[in-house]
């Protein structure tokens, strides 16, 4: 059971920065927010996690709101080989818990 | 190797058959999980193993589905009377601690006829 919402698809133009959303209103406290992308015919691929900071690595930024219950991924400058299914996904950092994907945004990258 | 390796990458079965998909996680990794992924579905978590802890197997379908891990290497997944529904790939992803991120392998396509 995904305790994440996020649109089923989005568009972005090559070059662009995709704004990708994710609303987590039941995020508990030690809950952080994770980041996977999967493109066609592969397996996922970690991207960013974060717990209430605003998190950047090479791949990414995430932005976290103040109360936790939405976040956004966002892809600086998006290229055609960034099209791929963004699942956002919400678990603690700590103990045996899996990961629970949902249905993700699937992202299109057009040229 | 550099990454989770999965074997084979393609299976085509009978109906009825048994199949046994193969996993080699990261070395090191302790953690390493089953996922089944339907085609245009989510991933569905299927089994969990970490160290010598026994397995979580909240996930598997049915009796029919059954995975093994030797000690921190290897693990199959067995699906014995294969049915249609069957028919996904199944995913593997290990982690060197439960919560660190998760690297996957390319996946084993399973089609069932």
């Amino acid at each position: 059971d995904a305790k994440t919402t996020q649109p089923p698809s989005m568009d972005c133009a090559e070059g662009r920065a995709a704004n990708l959303p994710c609303n987590h209103s039941t995020i508990s406290g030690n809950e952080y927010v994770y980041w996977y992308r999967q493109i066609h015919s592969q397996g996922p691929q970690y991207i960013i996690h974060g717990l209430k900071n605003n998190e950047t690595n090479e791949m990414a930024s995430l932005i976290i709101t103040e109360d936790r219950k939405s976040s956004t991924l966002i892809l600086p400058h998006a290229t055609l080989r960034d099209t791929a299914v963004y699942y956002c996904i919400v678990r603690v950092a700590s103990g045996n818990t899996p990961l629970v994907f949902g249905k993700g945004t699937r992202l299109s990258v057009i040229a | 190797g550099a990454g989770v390796s999965q074997s084979p990458s393609n299976k085509v079965t009978e109906k009825g058959k048994d199949v046994e998909l193969r996993c080699d996680p990261i070395s090191g990794h302790t953690a390493l999980y089953w996922y089944r992924q339907r085609l245009g579905q989510g991933l569905e978590f299927l089994i969990y193993f970490q160290g010598n802890s026994a397995p979580d197997k909240s996930g598997l379908p049915s009796d029919r589905f059954s995975a093994e891990r030797t000690g921190e290497s290897v693990s199959t997944l067995t699906i014995q009377r294969t049915q249609q529904e069957d028919s996904a790939v199944y995913l593997c992803a290990s982690s060197p601690e439960p919560r660190l991120e998760r690297r996957f392998g390319a996946g084993t396509r399973l089609s069932v006829l």
